[in-house]
């Protein structure tokens, strides 16, 4: 199985700070990398998927790059709606996995 | 638009199994794979299998081998998660996912990347004596 590894797993940041999440995967995955969001009580919410490719209805804020085994996640100027769990997840190879998951919290 | 209801909140005992719903409207329901995850209380999200609606082949991943079942009744668009012999670590939210690949007689291109585009808003399964 294709570990995911993610850090930091929480971080404190204000209204208008730009944060970085990264991702490492334990073989190379190529670009085969999607990030969700996910608040308490909801479902996950996805919002980039082949590493960089933003989904529609995502705000422009959030960016994705990497490849290979490294990847990084950032929102380049947090909003108040952004505090929420961050996950990565590969779609390289069954079974599919995630990321342990990066808690944004409010400082 | 593209929508999966989840069955409501359940409570099981020890060794008992549970059997969760999907009903997808909004689209082709055989055209796309559903995928099956879930999430215990304050942890991160395991992925557990998926189905394709269209022939009904399944992938599980292999800590569920043995335990899980998905089935799909295509005259309800409806996808079916049984979990077998439930213990108290069974106890979490259980999502469904439609994946992003559109299938042609229920098989997948060999894109090198899909993705979980639409979810189900989870059911709560706790195992409880």
């Amino acid at each position: 199985d294709i570990q995911m590894t993610q850090s930091p797993s929480s971080l404190s940041a204000s209204v208008g700070d730009k944060i970085t999440i990264t991702c490492r995967a334990s073989q190379s995955i190529s670009t085969s990398l999607n990030w969700y969001q996910q608040k308490p009580g909801k479902a996950p919410n996805l919002l980039i998927y082949d590493a960089s490719s933003l989904q529609s209805g995502v705000p422009s804020r959030f960016s994705g790059s990497g490849s290979g085994t490294d990847f990084t996640l950032t929102i380049s100027s947090l909003q108040h709606e952004d505090f929420a769990a961050y996950y990565c997840q590969q779609s390289y190879n069954t079974p599919l996995t995630f990321g342990g998951g990066t808690e944004v919290e409010i400082k | 638009q593209v929508q999966l209801v989840q069955s409501g909140a359940e409570v099981k005992k020890p060794g008992a199994s549970v059997k969760v719903s999907c009903k997808a409207s909004g689209y082709t329901f055989t055209s796309f794979y559903i995928h099956w995850v879930r999430q215990a209380p304050g942890q991160g999200l395991e992925w557990m299998g998926v189905i394709s609606p269209f022939g009904g082949s399944t992938s599980y991943a292999q800590s569920f081998q043995g335990r899980v079942t998905m089935t799909r009744d295509t005259s309800t668009s409806t996808v079916y998660m049984e979990l077998s012999s439930l213990r108290s670590g069974d106890t979490a939210v259980y999502f469904c996912a439609r994946d992003s690949r559109i299938t042609i007689f229920g098989v997948a291109p060999p894109l090198t990347n899909y993705y979980m585009e639409v979810w189900g808003k989870g059911t709560t399964v706790t195992v409880s004596s």
